[in-house]
């Protein structure tokens, strides 16, 4: 199975903060790479697919980059809606696998 | 846009089924990929397999191949999902997700899971 590996796990970040999230995957997945958002007892929501496609209705403010192995996401100025647990997910190999998730918290 | 409704919680035996239904409304699914997500209390999202109506096929995770088959009713719309041999870390909730796709060269190319349903509480104690 494809390993995707998001770093951080967690982070604390104020309102207005550039926030950056990594993923990378255990091979080349070429841009089949989604990012979701998840607040707790909901279900997630597509941000970005295909790397780096803003979802219809998702704001500008995030972002979505890289290729081959190495991804990230952006969030160029947090705001308060914004705090949340973050996946990526690889959709190029069976079984299309998510990363353990990464926890923005207030600081 | 479609809507999906799942039904609703079960609590199971370990060893029994369950058998999860996913409801579309105001559309059809049958150019969609339709997926089977879980999320253990407290964990992170695990992708279980999917099914493409108008392809016929299915994808399984092999952790749990052999365990869970997925099918649809297309006169109802609606997707099930069913798990057997249940286990107690099965417990989780669970949820299914449209994702749209194209084929070419004998591949599925995907773009993200953008509808979703509620979400079904699946808990599997003695």
């Amino acid at each position: 199975d494809i390993q995707m590996t998001q770093t951080p796990s967690s982070l604390s970040v104020s309102v207005g903060d550039r926030v950056t999230i990594t993923c990378r995957a255990s091979q080349s997945i070429i841009n089949y790479l989604n990012w979701y958002q998840q607040k707790p007892g909901k279900a997630p929501t597509l941000l970005i697919y295909t790397a780096s496609a803003l979802q219809s209705g998702v704001p500008s403010r995030f972002s979505g980059s890289g290729s081959g192995t190495d991804f990230t996401l952006t969030i160029s100025s947090l705001q308060s809606e914004d705090f949340a647990t973050y996946y990526c997910q690889q959709t190029y190999f069976t079984p299309r696998t998510f990363g353990q998730g990464t926890k923005v918290e207030i600081k | 846009q479609v809507q999906l409704v799942q039904s609703g919680a079960e609590v199971k035996k370990p060893g029994s089924s369950v058998k999860v239904s996913c409801k579309a409304s105001g559309g059809t699914f049958s150019s969609y990929a339709i997926n089977w997500v879980r999320q253990a209390p407290g964990q992170g999202l695990e992708w279980m397999g999917g099914i493409i109506p108008f392809l016929g096929t299915t994808d399984y995770a092999q952790k749990i191949q052999g365990r869970v088959t997925i099918n649809t009713d297309e006169s109802t719309s609606t997707v099930y999902m069913e798990l057997s041999s249940l286990r107690f870390e099965d417990t989780a909730v669970y949820y299914c997700a449209t994702e749209g796709l194209t084929t070419a060269w004998n591949r599925n190319y995907y773009y993200g899971m953008d509808v979703w349903g509620q979400g079904t509480t699946v808990t599997v104690s003695s």
